[in-house]
């Protein structure tokens, strides 16, 4: 079955300083990728999502990822870190057709 | 604005009493799932329902039931919450069966404390 895996439970990085959240997948079938992002108390908010097509996906907030089959990976970066972006974010890989099976989530510190 | 809503946003049970937990959609989709979510934890579907369809994930325990009474509701229902029960409950939507393909839409979510 699909599944994700992210790299890192917690990352910390200074404001302005480039943000880089690991994401891995395993899928027999060409994988539907999201990154989701959670703060504190709050529900989930999809940040981007990649189905078909271009690799680089484009979402909200300055956040892109790119989809590279050969690595089996979905990386989130953002060039320059603002202290708004401190939050929880979750890789997750449609399982079935209607699951998303969800990473163990990053959380990311922003340094002042 | 066309939304999903969930109530209340913190939950206080005693051990054992029955519980429910609301979710409310504008959105007129027809799927609604519900995830839990424990500390620190991915979340994780417990069921969905596809228009009146209850979808049940096989490793959902019992003690977790759910009912959809028409498109825009849908309530979780824990019948004997115990202290591992303890966890954010988040309510999302999707526009059809292959809404996984597109992403959810959630609520807020519920926090449950278990006393």
């Amino acid at each position: 079955a699909q599944s994700v895996t992210q790299l890192g439970s917690h990352v910390s990085v200074s404001e302005g300083a480039l943000v880089l959240l690991r994401c891995n997948y395993s899928s027999s079938v060409p994988p539907y990728l999201f990154w989701y992002v959670q703060y504190p108390n709050q529900g989930l908010q999809l940040l981007l999502k990649y189905t078909t097509g271009a690799t680089l996906v484009k979402g909200i907030n300055g956040f892109e990822a790119e989809f590279k089959k050969s690595e089996t990976s979905f990386h989130l970066t953002k060039p320059s870190a603002h202290m708004s972006d401190a939050a929880e974010y979750f890789c997750a890989v449609k399982r079935g057709a209607n699951n998303l099976f969800f990473g163990t989530g990053t959380r990311l510190t922003v340094i002042p | 604005d066309a939304m999903v809503i969930q109530n209340p946003r913190y939950q206080v049970t005693q051990f054992g009493k029955p519980v429910t937990l609301s979710c409310s959609q504008t959105l007129n989709h027809n799927v609604m799932y519900w995830y839990q979510q424990k500390s620190s934890q991915a979340p994780k579907l417990l069921f969905h329902y596809y228009d009146k369809d209850f979808n049940n994930e096989a490793d959902t325990p019992d003690n977790f039931q759910s009912r959809r009474p028409n498109t825009s509701f849908c309530f979780l229902d824990i019948r004997s919450p115990g202290l591992g029960d303890a966890a954010m409950y988040l309510c999302a939507t999707s526009r059809d069966l292959a809404g996984a393909g597109n992403g959810y839409t959630f609520g807020s979510g519920t926090r449950l404390t278990v006393v």
